[in-house]
């Protein structure tokens, strides 16, 4: 099956300091999406991609779509205490149109 | 509710024993799937819903996991003679419509602990 191999596997960084982690996949997706997981929450939806090249912003974060569609980074700029949490890289590949991929996630720790 | 609800959030439970997890999705939301998470691992797909077409199981490990939806809500999520390589977290996801089924909305899981 498909997978995605999601890096760092974990970041410890300052306040202030800016994030980028990524996903790679022999397959090609067509639409790529970013969450977040808080402890003991669920997954929650930061930014979605659906062409090739695309790159979109929401607030403090940034995340492209590889032109191979075979790729995905997320950057976080400017990064504070509550960016703490795990990361997930997810992609559905040509196909589907439920079925997601998730990356095993970044986790990631901000010291203030 | 406002959100996806699942229950109970934690569950013990002896190796052998059966377990139900139960998934409350948005109403009005006709796609609901399940998610396993391991310790250290991205989510792992389970099984799908999507109205009443018949559901996709092909990511239940084993034929000790089922599942169902009733009424087209509430969905139950059984695992008979836990393992103790059954603990993770068990996530319940619903979607609004069958076009934008990748915006998934979690609920906070429930964490097996099979001793």
């Amino acid at each position: 099956g498909q997978q995605l191999n999601q890096s760092p596997q974990s970041m410890f960084i300052q306040e202030g300091e800016d994030v980028s982690m990524n996903c790679t996949s022999s397959s090609i997706f067509n639409t790529w999406l970013w969450y977040k997981q808080d402890p003991g929450e669920g997954p929650v939806l930061l930014i979605a991609l659906y062409k090739a090249g695309e790159l979109t912003s929401n607030g403090r974060l940034t995340a492209q779509f590889g032109i191979t569609r075979k790729d995905s980074f997320l950057n976080i700029s400017a990064s504070i205490p509550s960016d703490v949490g795990i990361y997930f890289c997810a992609g559905l590949v040509r196909g589907s149109n439920y079925k997601l991929t998730f990356g095993k996630g970044t986790l990631l720790t901000v010291n203030p | 509710g406002a959100g996806v609800s699942q229950s109970p959030s934690n569950k013990v439970t002896e190796k052998g024993k059966d377990v139900e997890l139960r998934c409350d999705p948005i109403s009005g939301h006709t796609a609901l799937y399940w998610y396993r998470q391991s310790l250290g691992q991205g989510l792992e797909f389970l099984i799908y819903f999507q109205g009443n077409s018949a559901p996709d199981k092909s990511g239940l490990p084993s034929d000790r996991f089922s599942a169902e939806r009733t009424g087209g809500s509430v969905s139950t999520l059984t695992i008979q003679r836990t393992q103790q390589e059954d603990s993770a977290v068990y996530l319940c996801a619903s979607s609004s419509t069958h076009s934008t089924n990748e915006k998934l909305f979690f609920g906070s899981g429930t964490q097996l602990s099979v001793l």
